[in-house]
């Protein structure tokens, strides 16, 4: 079946860019997610890409697709204390769009 | 803009109880999932229904049962509760299957 992969954490300072990278196994992924989960909370849709993109930007978050390697990376520029959470990546397959989830990438912000 | 609402948030029980962890979502979505998550992991899911009177097993569905009478809920019942369902539960909608999904608050139940 589907794998996603992702780094179990990562560690930046406030102001840095934070890179979180994800790998997946399936080439008919449709579409590819972002979520973000802060403690003792539910699942918050940061973005998402179409397989048939690039690349996506939407204010300080860019997302990086790379076809061939099954390679999704997301970008956070300016990083906040308020962004220390677990972000999921995600991928669409199947007709129903069943989600896989990563294992999630812990991001811890230093001062 | 109550979105998911899932209840209740947090549960004891005790081996071989039973009890329906309720999902109610008001934005009119078709498709409806309920998924685990266990410490460490990523979501594993359960049962999915792309509307109402239509259920489907996901990747671990042994030990829960699911309805969907209506668009709006899609309760998930365990029968005879065991250790190993000790988890986080996040119930999910979205309006089509290629729509993203739109996750609850969850369910932290732990089975002693």
């Amino acid at each position: 079946g589907e794998d996603v992969e992702q780094s179990l954490f990562l560690s930046v300072r406030e102001g840095d860019s934070s890179v979180i990278n994800c790998t997946y196994t399936d080439s008919s992924s449709t579409y590819l997610y972002w979520y973000k989960q802060e403690p003792g909370a539910g699942l918050q849709l940061l973005t998402y890409i179409f397989s048939n993109m690039d690349m996506k930007q939407d204010q300080r978050l860019t997302v990086l697709l790379n076809k061939k390697d099954k390679h999704l990376s997301l970008r956070i520029a300016d990083t906040q204390t308020g962004d220390s959470a677990i972000y999921f990546c995600a991928d669409v397959t199947g007709t129903a769009s069943k989600l896989t989830f990563g294992t999630g990438t812990r991001l811890q912000v230093t001062l | 803009n109550a979105g998911v609402t899932q209840t209740p948030k947090f549960r004891i029980l005790k081996i071989g109880q039973s009890m329906t962890l309720q999902c109610a979502q008001d934005m009119n979505h078709n498709y409806m999932y309920w998924y685990r998550q266990d410490p460490g992991m990523g979501l594993k899911l359960i049962y999915y229904s792309v509307g109402a009177g239509i259920t489907d097993k996901g990747e671990v569905p042994n030990g829960y049962n699911v309805s969907r009478s209506t668009t709006e809920d899609f309760p998930l019942r365990l029968e005879l509760a065991a250790p190993s369902q000790t988890s986080v539960y996040f119930c999910a909608s979205s309006y089509a299957g290629n729509q993203p999904q739109h996750f609850g608050d969850g369910t932290r139940l732990s089975i002693l």
